[in-house]
């Protein structure tokens, strides 16, 4: 069956450093990738989209990765900032536009 | 505001109940997603509009759920006969296909509380 995997555990980054998160996926060949920020109590913000013929994508400090051989996507935050601690989805697509998520990683930036 | 409202914020009933929920999606987007979201969890499919037809219903969900988008605007979804299961955050989206390649805008979610 079709899975994705994200860190469970919280990441924790001084600020200022770079915030890597990793999402993999088996059994799926997504034509494209999304990454959504979290904050407690509110609905998913949509942050970047990748697709498959893509290998990076940038935006801001942000950068997201799209490595179709290796089944995953990294999701970097540069010169992160306390108010970038939030959960951080990744959904992949299946067909007309649905999409499957990821559990989430919890990123804490710490002053 | 043009972006997607939910109604209510929080919802406590016993167990038993009927609930509904409102969704006011961006007024130009044409389709309409309902997800269930638990603690700890990624948004979990519910069922999805397209206009006014309902195009899929996921296969876990009970009977017991029921959407509705009336003329293709907002949409209600109804739980009957609540479960303590059934405590989640509901969570609306809408997206404009063909753009985007379905970028979803979520509303703040209706957080369920089932006593």
């Amino acid at each position: 069956s079709q899975k994705i995997e994200q860190n469970s555990e919280a990441l924790n980054i001084q600020e200022g450093k770079t915030a890597t998160l990793t999402c993999n996926y088996t059994n799926y060949s997504p034509a494209y990738l999304q990454w959504y920020r979290q904050d407690p109590g509110r609905g998913p913000v949509f942050l970047l989209l990748i697709r498959e013929n893509e290998k990076e994508k940038r935006k801001e400090r942000l950068k997201v990765t799209f490595d179709t051989t290796l089944k995953q996507s990294l999701f970097h935050i540069t010169a992160s900032q306390p108010a970038d601690s939030a959960t951080y989805l990744c959904a992949l697509d299946t067909s007309n536009y649905q999409l499957i998520w990821g559990a989430g990683t919890k990123l804490i930036i710490k002053p | 505001d043009t972006g997607v409202s939910q109604d209510p914020r929080h919802k406590i009933t016993k167990r038993g109940q009927n609930v509904t929920f409102r969704c006011d999606p961006i007024s130009e987007h044409n389709r309409l997603y309902w997800y269930r979201q638990t603690l700890g969890q990624g948004p979990e499919f519910l069922t999805y509009f397209q206009n006014e037809a309902q195009l899929e219903k996921s296969r876990l969900l009970s009977d017991r759920f029921s959407a509705e988008r009336p003329k293709g605007s907002f949409s209600t979804l109804e739980i009957q006969r609540t479960e303590q299961g059934d405590s989640a955050m509901y969570l609306c989206a809408s997206s404009f296909v063909n753009l985007e390649q379905g970028k979803l805008f979520f509303g703040s979610g209706t957080q369920l509380s089932v006593l």
